[in-house]
């Protein structure tokens, strides 16, 4: 089973869709969570951190749920912008960061 | 103002040569990583410095040779290069805590 695990996509929703991702982590001690996007040909960029009480970072909104070891992006009003491969990265460790990645999963958003 | 850089950006050599890839970051982390992105888009650690210690060696090849001449720079050295050592390297820098880390632009090594 991986680490860290991802539906690849890809989602194709029309603007201002609402669109939901999943990710399933394996490490019941996993620490910290984070969701990066990554555009074609560039490196990953933090999108948010994820967030035990849940969190929103203007038309994103993250969930975590550690009984499930669940991780979700919620993504509202997208934009053509919006269109990537987001990424749910789990660090499972106490001490020094070891992120671990999903292997992403594909947005595309069209008019 | 770049935060993460990294040299070259593109690398293109034959097998069995000896590359070697360079990293800077101007944010005053402490830690350093490099990661690689294979072609089915996986990314994952290769090693980590704190302090121009090396922390994490995730059972990579000793054909690869990281360095860290102090704590803003990490580089990384292959030799005797292979096809499979195709891919898009990551050099990356953290604060301390748990924060989400800071990626460099990608340094994309293709062996013929």
């Amino acid at each position: 089973r991986k680490e860290v695990e991802q539906d690849p996509g890809p989602f194709n929703v029309p603007e201002g869709a609402t669109v939901a991702f999943n990710c399933t982590y394996s490490n019941s001690a996993s620490q910290s969570f984070f969701w990066y996007r990554q555009d074609c040909r560039k490196e990953p960029k933090l999108l948010m951190s994820v967030y035990s009480s849940g969190n929103e970072d203007g038309r994103f909104t993250a969930q975590l749920n550690r009984a499930s070891q669940y991780i979700s992006l919620l993504i509202r009003d997208s934009k053509l912008s919006d269109s990537a491969t987001y990424l749910c990265v789990v660090n499972p460790s106490t001490g020094f960061q070891k992120l671990v990645f999903g292997t992403g999963t594909r947005l595309l958003v069209s008019p | 103002d770049t935060a993460v850089s990294q040299t070259p950006k593109y690398l293109v050599t034959q097998m069995g040569n000896d590359k070697s890839i360079k990293c800077e970051q101007n944010l005053g982390h402490d830690t350093m990583y490099w990661y690689k992105q294979d072609s089915k888009k996986f990314l994952k650690i290769m090693f980590s410095y704190n302090n121009k210690e090396l922390i994490i060696n995730e059972t990579v090849p000793n054909r690869f040779s990281p360095k860290s001449p102090d704590k803003a720079h990490l580089n990384l050295h292959i030799n005797s290069l292979e096809l499979g050592d195709s891919a898009v390297y990551f050099c990356a820098s953290s604060p301390p805590g748990l924060a989400g880390k800071y990626f460099g632009p990608g340094t994309r090594l293709t062996v013929l």
